[in-house]
This record gives C-alpha cells, structure tokens and sequence, in this order.
C-alpha cells in the first residue's frame, strides 16, 4: 500500500531563517507531487506541484521554492522566511491518470 | 483564487441526524471531489464524482452533482460524533489533479 510521510510536524522558525519541509512516498512510483499551503480556519492554496523528477511547476509567486531530486520525494524551501509564510503545509500526492489526492499529515509552521 | 464555495461555513447537528453541504463552483470540471480534515491532520479523500455522474454513494455518504447549476451536495446520513471535522470540495477541470480548487470548507460538529 502507499504510504506519504511529512516531516517535521511542528516547525517554529524566527524571521529570516531557512525552511526545509520533506515529503515522500512510498508505495508507487512517479506519482504527481504538490505543495498546499492552509491558512487558519481557510481552505487550501496549491503552492507547487511536480510530474516528474525536477519537474516543479509554481502556482503562486513567493519566497518559497520546490525540488524534486527523487521520483518519490518532494522539499519546500525558503532562504529567509516572512511572518506571513505561517501556516500549516501539506504535501500530497496522485495517481497521473486520476486525480484523487492523497495528503500528508501536515507540517505546522510558525514563524515569530 | 478559491473554484469551490462551501455552504454553510459551519453546522452543528446531533448524533443521529442527517448532514448536507453544499458546494458551489464557477467553471466547467471533469470531477468533484470531498475531502474531510479533522483537526490539525491532513485531508483524507471521500469521494470523486465525474462531470457525467448527478449522484454517487459511499457508505453514509452521497454526494450530488448538478452541473447544469454548478453545484454538489454532500450528505452525511445518521451522522455520529466521530464525523467532526471540516469538510471541503474541490474541483478539478483536467482529470490530472495538477488543477484541483479547494474551497473554504464547512466546519461540521456532531454532538453526541
């Protein structure tokens, strides 16, 4: 079965830090990988997603980037992070050929 | 920008009860999809209904789909305190997920 492992759960940063957020996948192979980004009590905002192995599509201007340097894993970054990149980040993934996401349990950002 | 509008924002029923919510969209899709988060977790997909689908049903679940108004329901039969969470619709236009639209979601509280 296919396993999403996110990590680290809690992440708080002072402003100005760098971010790393890592996501992978187990249990299929060269899947569709995304970045969401859910602000407090609001849905969700697809920050980036990825086909294929560098393959990084961006949705929404920012300071935060997306690589894929394996098939199965998928990293947010930021060289120096705003008060307003808080929030909860959630990695997903999907078959190509359907479009059923399957999520990550999140990664709560807080930057101070 | 947010495809999907849930309605009611929030809704607090008893256990036992019945509960609908609904999802509005603008622009023409392949398939609807309800996700549900519990608190603080990540979103666990329920159901994908197709562009060519008016209902579909899975367990205590059925959702709707009338494209013609641009709108799904989502119903939660003999709802039970466990079924406390946020539920959101997402729309996808491309079948591939790389697109699907989340909406702000309609918090649901389930009293025992």
């Amino acid at each position: 079965s296919q396993t999403i492992h996110q990590w680290p759960a809690t992440l708080v940063q002072p402003v100005g830090s760098p971010l790393s957020l890592e996501c992978t996948v187990e249990g299929t192979s060269n899947p569709n990988l995304y970045w969401y980004r859910q602000a407090a009590g609001r849905g969700l905002q697809l920050l980036f997603y990825s086909v294929g192995i560098g393959q990084i599509s961006s949705e929404v201007p920012q300071n935060l980037s997306a690589s894929r340097p394996q098939d199965r894993q998928f990293i947010l970054s930021s060289k120096k992070l705003l008060l307003s990149d808080s929030g909860f980040y959630l990695c997903a993934w999907s078959v190509q050929s359907t479009g059923e996401l399957f999520f990550g349990e999140g990664s709560r950002l807080t930057v101070l | 920008s947010q495809q999907g509008e849930e309605d009611p924002q929030a809704l607090s029923i008893q256990e036992g009860e019945n509960a609908t919510m609904n999802c509005s969209y603008k622009t023409s899709i392949n398939n609807l999809q309800w996700y549900r988060q519990n608190s603080g977790r990540g979103l666990v997909h329920l159901i994908l209904i197709r562009s060519n689908e008016r209902e579909k049903h899975s367990g205590r679940l059925r959702v709707t789909l009338d494209t013609s108004k641009k709108s799904s329901s989502l119903l939660i039969t003999a709802s039970r305190a466990a079924d406390t969470a946020s539920y959101f619709c997402a729309t996808d236009p491309n079948n591939a997920g790389n697109m699907l639209t989340f909406g702000g979601g309609t918090r649901l509280m389930v009293k025992p």
